[in-house]
């Protein structure tokens, strides 16, 4: 069974501050990866996906990838109160079936 | 351009009923994915439709099933519903050229 890890938190950064996340996978042959942004009662909305191995920026996200050492981050700049939500870490196999880990909340304090 | 819509958006059912749910992917997606999340947990994949076929299945017993219409509309099926089946359920659809997953809103199947 393939798995995808994240620390389920919570998180707890200062407004303004840096929020990094986490997440490993088990499969060495993944190649596509997703972040997504989960808030309570809502579906999940795609932040960033990531290819390549290094980083990807996107306004105040940042993916990073590292396929050797199988893990991806996402870090968020200058955080606010409105990033307080899980954050869901996404792996793709064979055939675009997404295998989710099980998501970090993030909280973001004003 | 009209997202990935679902309906109902919540329903309650009784333990042994039987239950419909229906998505309709976003404009230009012929593939639809769907997905049962429990409280707390992360999505996970129950099957995936593609030409009115399902092409991957997820480890979900045969209660669960679907079909997809040649709109590429999709509806996913659950019988004999049990208290474990209450969940977020999803549907995804794809963007073929980027491989980028969109969700609907999800239907919440509450079972008493």
């Amino acid at each position: 069974q393939k798995e995808v890890e994240q620390n389920s938190g919570p998180l707890s950064v200062p407004e303004g501050a840096i929020a990094s996340l986490n997440c490993t996978y088990s499969d060495r042959g993944s190649q596509s990866f997703f972040w997504y942004r989960q808030y309570s009662g809502k579906s999940p909305e795609l932040i960033m996906f990531i290819y390549s191995n290094g980083d990807k920026e996107d306004g105040r996200f940042t993916a990073q990838l590292n396929k050797a050492s199988q893990y991806v981050s996402l870090l968020i700049r200058d955080s606010q109160p409105s990033d307080s939500a899980t954050y869901l870490c996404a792996v793709m196999e064979y055939g675009n079936k997404l295998v989710f880990g099980a998501g970090t909340i993030l909280r973001v304090k004003s | 351009d009209a997202g990935v819509t679902q309906s109902p958006t919540h329903l309650i059912k009784t333990r042994g009923q039987q239950v419909t749910l229906r998505c309709s992917p976003k404009s230009g997606h012929d593939t639809v994915s769907w997905y049962q999340q429990a409280l707390g947990q992360g999505p996970q994949f129950i099957f995936q439709y593609y030409e009115e076929e399902e092409r991957q299945r997820g480890n979900f017993p045969d209660r669960f099933s679907g079909h997809q219409f040649p709109n590429y509309s999709s509806e996913l099926n659950v019988n004999a519903l049990l208290l474990g089946d209450s969940a977020l359920y999803l549907c995804a659809t794809r963007n073929g050229n980027t491989g980028e997953l969109f969700f609907g809103e999800g239907s919440r199947l509450t079972v008493l």
